[in-house]
């Protein structure tokens, strides 16, 4: 399973634009990029997946580059609900056994 | 009202007995998880079911059993084996698309 770098904490202010960036530098060809967010003492929430380019929901926006070594989840607009741990997650989906390798997730702190 | 329930929230148990830990989906996905959190850690995977009466280890399934007879639940029993069982159980199926949505999770105590 590709490993994965994320900040281990980031500031923001309510209502500026987050960019959480994630390195996965041995991240294989059949790998898609899961993010996910998890509030204290709750069970993490999907948010976005992709595999390449950039990809975009009601919640994020991600944004891959073309050797998808790394990618980036833009939250817009952040206010003080959105302080949580980002998961930043590689793997193959299409494997026979899916697993997800969670690390220590970026702690985000929005600030009024 | 679609999702997973884990229960209870709450479990205290004093050391050497064992406790089982419920998790019950209907949302009629075929994959689950069990993980462990540690305080300020990530998760770590205890066991995965891909399909009924089967399943297999994850990283750290040792002090943990679980069973697979139903499609909507997957208990996940913690041993008088398991070394350090205080922590924070998380349960999770696995959608169409391979993203997993997790139930709320039960705090396990041991004294």
């Amino acid at each position: 399973l590709a490993k994965t770098t994320q900040p281990i904490s980031m500031d923001s202010y309510e209502g500026q634009e987050v960019n959480i960036t994630c390195s996965h530098n041995n991240i294989a060809t059949n790998d898609y990029i899961t993010w996910y967010q998890q509030f204290p003492s709750q069970g993490p929430r999907f948010i976005i997946q992709g595999y390449k380019t950039k990809v975009t929901n009601e919640v994020a926006s991600l944004f891959i580059p073309a050797d998808r070594k790394s990618s980036t989840l833009s939250l817009p607009r952040v206010s003080l609900s959105d302080t949580a741990v980002y998961y930043c997650l590689v793997g193959d989906k299409w494997a026979g056994s899916y697993q997800l390798t969670f690390g220590k997730g970026t702690k985000l702190s929005v600030i009024p | 009202d679609g999702g997973i329930t884990q229960s209870p929230k709450y479990l205290f148990r004093k050391e050497g007995q064992n406790v089982t830990l419920s998790c019950e989906q209907n949302l009629n996905h075929d994959a689950m998880y069990w993980y462990r959190q540690d305080p300020g850690q990530g998760l770590r995977l205890i066991y995965y079911s891909q399909i009924v009466n089967d399943f297999q280890k994850g990283d750290i399934a040792e002090g943990y059993s679980v069973s697979r007879e139903k499609k909507e639940s997957f208990p996940l029993t913690v041993t008088s084996a398991q070394k350090n069982p205080t922590a924070f159980y998380l349960c999770a199926s696995q959608g169409s698309s391979y993203e997993q949505y997790f139930g709320p999770g039960t705090r396990l105590t041991v004294t």
